[in-house]
């Protein structure tokens, strides 16, 4: 079984300042790991996945993320906000290549100018 | 863009009706994957095809089912539709099996079903 908690559901930070959203996962495999971003009204975006190489995942758009096995975490963050983050992110998992992804509730980020 | 296409963008049912969703995968990608995502939450696993065959299914009841096409597309049927299946539905495709293995999937933009 599988599972996928986001910490925060709702994230507000000022245009250039640094954003920290937080996933913790479940899952009784090495699961494969993924930030997905979704604007208002289009589908998802991948934004990074982590599949057993590098801890540290660089995305696109300045995101990156951190696997910490230990800690069973894996936040996603961005140096300096723009307005153009704001959206909706998914925390992702899933337990083998091609299988079902399990998503986390979500967390609304929202940036002030 | 992702190259995953899904029609109709909206669509308006009453209660009881049947309903048909359609996605076309990436080039390539011999996967789809259905989701649903109710307002407010994230996606939930509907079920998979691979090869036109189902591979894996998620919490739905059987009213809700699928069929893959030899060029790999794919249809959602949605039988007796229910006030709560009001929700944006997804579909994602990949990759899967061969030298090409890949567990990324590349989703559409959505066909938003709502039900009065």
């Amino acid at each position: 079984a599988q599972s996928v908690t986001q910490l925060d559901s709702h994230v507000s930070v000022s245009e250039g300042t640094p954003v920290l959203l937080r996933c913790n996962y479940s899952s009784s495999y090495s699961p494969s790991l993924f930030w997905y971003v979704q604007h208002p009204n289009k589908g998802l975006q991948l934004l990074l996945k982590y599949t057993s190489a590098a801890t540290l995942v660089k995305g696109i758009n300045g995101f990156e993320a951190e696997f910490k096995k230990s800690e069973t975490s894996f936040h996603l963050t961005k140096p300096s906000a723009h307005m153009s983050d704001a959206a909706e992110y998914f925390c992702v998992v899933s337990p083998a290549a091609g299988n079902k992804l399990t998503f986390g509730g979500g967390t609304r980020v929202l940036v002030k100018p | 863009e992702t190259g995953v296409t899904q029609s109709p963008t909206h669509l308006i049912k009453t209660r009881g009706q049947q309903v048909t969703l359609r996605c076309s995968s990436q080039s390539g990608h011999n996967t789809v994957s259905w989701y649903q995502q109710a307002l407010g939450q994230g996606p939930q696993f509907i079920f998979q095809y691979y090869r036109e065959e189902e591979n894996g299914r998620g919490n739905f009841p059987p009213r809700f089912s699928g069929l893959q096409f030899p060029n790999y597309s794919s249809e959602l049927n949605v039988n007796a539709l229910e006030l709560d299946d009001s929700a944006l539905y997804l579909c994602a495709s990949s990759l899967v099996g061969g030298t090409h293995n890949t567990d990324t999937q590349y989703f559409g933009p959505g066909t938003r079903l709502t039900v009065l």
